[in-house]
Formats: C-alpha cells, sequence, structure tokens
C-alpha cells in the first residue's frame, strides 16, 4: 500500500546513456513533484505539475524532462546522461486545493559512471 | 528565489535534554509552513502544516509554533530521545507558487 512509489531504488549508468525514473502516487494528490537532492541533503524543487499541467520548472538543464501522462504518474526522463547528474532524486505529491503536506517516494539514487 | 532559512545547522544533545530550532521565512504571501522530519536512509515525512498566525501545533514531545508576520517558526522538542535523532525540515509555501521550499534542515543527534 505505498503512497508514493519510485522505480528504481538505484540506478548505476554510463555517462551519455538516456534513463527514466518512474512515481506514482496513489492518494489522489492533484499534485507532483520532482525534488534533487544535492550532496549536502538540501531538496531543491525540480519539476512541478498540477492535475497533469507543468507548474514550476526551476532551472535544470533542459536534458530532464518530465513527462505527466495522468494525475497519478509524474516519470523523469534524462538524456545524455553527466557524471554531475548523480545525486537522489525524490518524486512528492500532495493536495494543493487542501493544503496537505507532501507524501514522498523513497527516493533513486542515482550514479553515473 | 525564496529564501528560508534553518538554524541551527546541526545539534547535539543529551538524552532528556529539551530543545528548539527555527525556520525563518519571508513574511510576505504566505500560505502554509511545514515541518517534516527525515531519518537516515528514508524519506521526509511530515510532521506538522501550519497556516494561520499564531498556530500552534503538538504532536507527544514535538511541538511547533508560526509567527506569518515576522516570518518565523519554531520547532521543539522535550525530553529528547535517542530516536529523535533525524534531520528537521521546514518548507515554506507562498501564496504565488504554493510549491513547498525546502530549508537546508537541522541535524538532530541525542545522545544516550
Amino acid at each position: 500500500d505505498t503512497a508514493v512509489s519510485q522505480t528504481p531504488k538505484y540506478l548505476v549508468t554510463q555517462m551519455g546513456n538516456d534513463k527514466s525514473i518512474k512515481c506514482e502516487q496513489n492518494l489522489g494528490h492533484d499534485t507532483m513533484y520532482w525534488y534533487k537532492q544535492d550532496s549536502k541533503k538540501f531538496l531543491k524543487i525540480m519539476f512541478s505539475y498540477n492535475n497533469k499541467e507543468l507548474i514550476i520548472n526551476e532551472t535544470v538543464p533542459n536534458r530532464f524532462s518530465p513527462k505527466s501522462p495522468d494525475k497519478a504518474h509524474l516519470n523523469l526522463h534524462i538524456n545524455s546522461l553527466e557524471l554531475g547528474d548523480s545525486a537522489v532524486y525524490f518524486c512528492a505529491s500532495s493536495h494543493l486545493t487542501y493544503n496537505t503536506e507532501a507524501f514522498f517516494g523513497q527516493g533513486t539514487r542515482l550514479t553515473v559512471v | 528565489i525564496l529564501n528560508v532559512e534553518q538554524s541551527p545547522q546541526s545539534l547535539h544533545v543529551q538524552e532528556g535534554d529539551s530543545t528548539n530550532f527555527t525556520c525563518s521565512f519571508p513574511s510576505s504571501n504566505f500560505y502554509a509552513l511545514h515541518w517534516y522530519r527525515w531519518e537516515t536512509a528514508k524519506s521526509p515525512e511530515a510532521l506538522f502544516v501550519m497556516t494561520l498566525n499564531g498556530d500552534e501545533k503538538k504532536k507527544g514531545r514535538i511541538s511547533a509554533t508560526l509567527n506569518t508576520k515576522e516570518g518565523y517558526s519554531y520547532l521543539y522538542i522535550k525530553g529528547s530521545q535517542p530516536e529523535d535523532s533525524a534531520t528537521y525540515l521546514c518548507a515554506f509555501l507562498s501564496g504565488g507558487s504554493y510549491i513547498p521550499t525546502f530549508g537546508r534542515g537541522t541535524s538532530l543527534i541525542v545522545h544516550p
């Protein structure tokens, strides 16, 4: 009964590859987010989708492209991976209309070698 | 870019001590302030959602207060226990974007 699930949990890949991280929430939330955790554990917002529409896109390389096929899913696709993309990526969801807290997925540790 | 500051950056206390930390955020266009607890190798989990100036919330030994006019919130832990060791994050939501913008957290270590 995982509320927000991300797959995979670990991803090791070579520079230059293209990879995707999937996120699904079963909470009926209307908003989903991608955060990047830096080396000092700081969570930086990357993207946010409300009802499948992009509402925020912070300054991230355009190699990162979010895709939201429906309200319950927000996938992150990364092209031409670079060493500096290595980090933990967290998906989260909330219900903006009811001002709920954010619920986080387990995180995906991406290592680019 | 919204400026959300937390202090101190880290804190070591002895079991049984009470402690508190601060979250500072913009005092204009306030929508909500969240507190999260983040244990090592886990995901952040919400403690409180605070929306009104003067709000006080409590969950067991942990409580929080909110001052939206001056832009700060305090988190208090009474009688700290080793299992309280974690990073405590606050997240500010403005009336413009409604997106949780996180501070860098306060890392709490409670020594037995």
